[in-house]
């Protein structure tokens, strides 16, 4: 069956450290989001990709980059990780058809810097 | 900025009791209205979802209403059981508008047996 995962579930990091995320859907969806999830919050949008080689910022962007080198993933990059990062991410995809369709979400990584 | 607001933040109602969630926001040219479930621990998933051209659409027991002309959706759930227990969602958007998407924070549910 097709899917969205995430890898690793957890992780546990230093400040200063780069820390990848790794994202990858088998649904062959053009669009792909990575979001941040902090205790007793919503989601807000860091990154999004409409497809191959296409990147743009979200809503909080900040000290967060991201690749599309191929339909099916999107890593998440955290140049320097900072102790105000410590969140849950979620990747998700959703279809062709910008802004209208229904995004599926992964299982989530919950990151912590020290 | 958009804004996006959901009402009430927090929501407890017995098993069989209906619930209802509003989400307002700003942005006129919003036309997909979704809500989304999470459960403690767990990824979001979308429950129901609705265009700009349909007011109202219904699932077995959940349903959606929208009101363009005052900016507002709304999530009606019937016959609430414990499962229905979780964070409830809205994320309105505009077409091409991921730069401007904003999830509202969230409301929970609690229903008691």
């Amino acid at each position: 069956d097709a899917e969205i995962t995430q890898s690793p579930r957890h992780k546990i990091t230093e400040t200063g450290r780069q820390v990848t995320l790794a994202c990858h859907q088998t649904w062959n969806h053009n669009n792909m989001f990575w979001y941040r999830q902090d205790l007793g919050h919503g989601l807000r949008l860091i990154h999004y990709s409409y497809g191959v080689h296409d990147t743009n910022k979200g809503e909080v962007s900040d000290g967060y980059s991201v690749s599309r080198s191929n339909t099916e993933d999107l890593p998440l990059t955290l140049e320097s990780a900072a102790s105000s990062q410590t969140s849950v991410y979620f990747c998700a995809s959703s279809e062709e058809g910008k802004g209208t369709d229904t995004q599926y979400f992964g299982p989530g990584t919950r990151l912590t810097v020290l | 900025g958009e804004n996006v607001e959901q009402h009430p933040s927090t929501l407890s109602v017995q098993e069989g009791d209906s619930a209802v969630i509003k989400c307002t926001y700003s942005d006129s040219a919003s036309n997909y209205f979704p809500w989304y479930k999470q459960e403690l621990g767990k990824r979001p998933q979308l429950i129901i979802d609705i265009r700009s051209n349909v007011g109202e659409k219904k699932d077995q027991r959940i349903a959606v209403t929208l009101n363009k002309t005052a900016k507002h959706f709304s999530l009606h759930i019937t016959e609430t059981q414990p499962e229905d227990s979780a964070v409830y969602f809205c994320a309105p958007i505009r077409p091409g508008g991921y730069n401007k998407l904003i999830f509202g924070a969230g409301t929970r549910l609690a229903v008691h047996p």
